[in-house]
């Protein structure tokens, strides 16, 4: 099945820097690659997916980066703020079924 | 408004009790997921139905119990568990496939 490696589990970063959260997955047939932030006591809640077709994609201060061939996958947050600090997670999954197989988090502390 | 609710919040259990966990979805979708979060590690998926058809089991221990009477409702019931037991399930649905998952609050399970 697929394995999902999450680096680094735990990063701290001034505000107004960027953090850089990394992903490889081990199954070539994924090309669903979806971040998720959770918030200490909230649910898991999407902030950008990716396809296999794309290389990448932003949406405001948040972007997402794919290399297929090298089977990883980033995560990059630029003029961070505090109410980014949360746990990150990364996942990887395929459309012929289900499952989402996800990282172990990382979690990102913004320094005022 | 989350749009998937999981009911109770937090639930203490004995090892000797049985308990029910609840999951509404009023997102018009018709894949269902219970997934284990324990600290440190990444999600675990438990159970899905898609169709309110099972169709992943990943090895869960048969003191995990899943139903499925409807698109809108999971239930996982728990019996005879252990301390290990203790985690937060979510609750997930998406449209079948992979698509986005749209998360529960969880329910914080502690077995005593």
């Amino acid at each position: 099945g697929e394995n999902v490696e999450q680096h680094p589990s735990t990063l701290s970063v001034q505000e107004g820097d960027s953090a850089v959260i990394k992903c490889t997955y081990s199954d070539s047939a994924s090309n669903y690659f979806p971040w998720y932030k959770q918030e200490l006591g909230k649910r898991p809640q999407l902030i950008i997916d990716i396809r296999s077709n794309v290389g990448e994609k932003k949406d405001q201060r948040i972007a997402v980066t794919l290399n297929k061939t090298a089977k990883h996958f980033s995560l990059h947050i630029t003029e961070t703020q505090p109410e980014d600090s949360a746990v990150y997670f990364c996942a990887a999954g395929s459309s012929n079924d289900y499952k989402l197989s996800f990282g172990a988090g990382t979690t990102v502390t913004v320094r005022a | 408004e989350t749009g998937v609710t999981q009911t109770p919040r937090h639930l203490v259990m004995g090892m000797t009790n049985k308990k029910s966990l609840k999951c509404e979805q009023h997102l018009g979708h018709n894949a269902m997921y219970w997934y284990k979060q324990s600290a440190k590690k990444p999600l675990e998926l438990m159970f899905v139905y898609s169709l309110e058809e099972r169709v992943e089991n990943n090895s869960v221990p048969s003191r995990f119990s899943p139903e499925c009477p409807n698109s809108s409702h999971l239930f996982l019931h728990l019996h005879t568990l252990q301390p290990e037991d203790s985690a937060l399930y979510l609750c997930a649905s998406s449209l079948a496939g992979v698509a986005p998952l749209h998360f529960g609050n969880g329910t914080r399970l502690t077995v005593t």
